[in-house]
């Protein structure tokens, strides 16, 4: 079965720091995994995926993830914050195309000026 | 283009009482599926349909729920009757089937937010 866990339900960052925030899947069959973000009062909206092309995926807003496989991690990032990155941020999983998703928890992302 | 809607954005109503929320998904896309996030928790699946076929219900909390999906256009979940723990916000996503082993994005309504008191 898959399944993906979010380290931190909540992540504070100051203006123009690193942001990081966690994810570690389990999969097994190789994994499809994606980065929503939830801004308030809007549904998700996807960041970046990975589908078994590049490990070092980009995605909008300055966004990357890094797939590794040999820590079962995918991991975002971006290097500076901006406040208008303060949003909720969900990791998931899908086995196959076309199939159901796997959510982790979700982090809520504050930025502070 | 239209993006995944849903009706109601919000529903407040007592326990035992039936509610019915709605979902179009993009002109065109034969997947649709229901997830359902439960206050501080993961978004669960809760089924995929594939035009009006329901592919995986696998989800589904029970029998009180009842998702259709007449003429493979939008979709309706039904909760009846609607107990205190029905609470959260219910997502539908849509994609479209190409087949051939190639990812379709799933594209998200913005919800709607079930209240059972």
């Amino acid at each position: 079965a898959q399944s993906v866990t979010q380290l931190g339900s909540h992540v504070s960052v100051s203006e123009g720091a690193l942001v990081l925030l966690r994810c570690n899947y389990s999969s097994s069959v190789p994994p499809y995994l994606f980065w929503y973000v939830q801004y308030p009062n809007q549904g998700l909206q996807l960041l970046l995926k990975y589908t078994s092309a590049a490990t070092l995926v980009k995605g909008i807003n300055g966004f990357e993830a890094e797939f590794k496989k040999s820590e079962t991690s995918f991991h975002l990032t971006k290097p500076s914050a901006h406040m208008s990155d303060a949003a909720e941020y969900f990791c998931a999983v899908t086995k196959r195309v076309n199939n159901d998703m796997r959510f982790g928890a979700g982090t809520r992302l504050t930025v502070k000026p | 283009e239209a993006g995944v809607t849903q009706f109601p954005s919000h529903s407040v109503i007592e326990k035992g009482q039936t509610v019915t929320l709605r979902c179009d998904p993009i002109s065109g896309h034969d997947n649709l599926y229901w997830y359902r996030r439960v206050m501080g928790k993961e978004i669960k699946f809760l089924l995929h349909f594939v035009k009006e076929s329901k592919q995986d219900e696998s989800g589904m909390p029970n029998n009180r729920f009842l998702a259709e999906r007449t003429g493979g256009t939008y979709s309706t979940l039904k909760v009846q009757p609607a107990e205190l723990e029905d609470s959260g916000v219910y997502f539908c996503a849509s994609s479209q089937w190409v087949g051939g082993g190639v990812y379709n994005e799933q594209f998200f309504g913005p919800g709607t937010r079930l209240t059972v008191l």
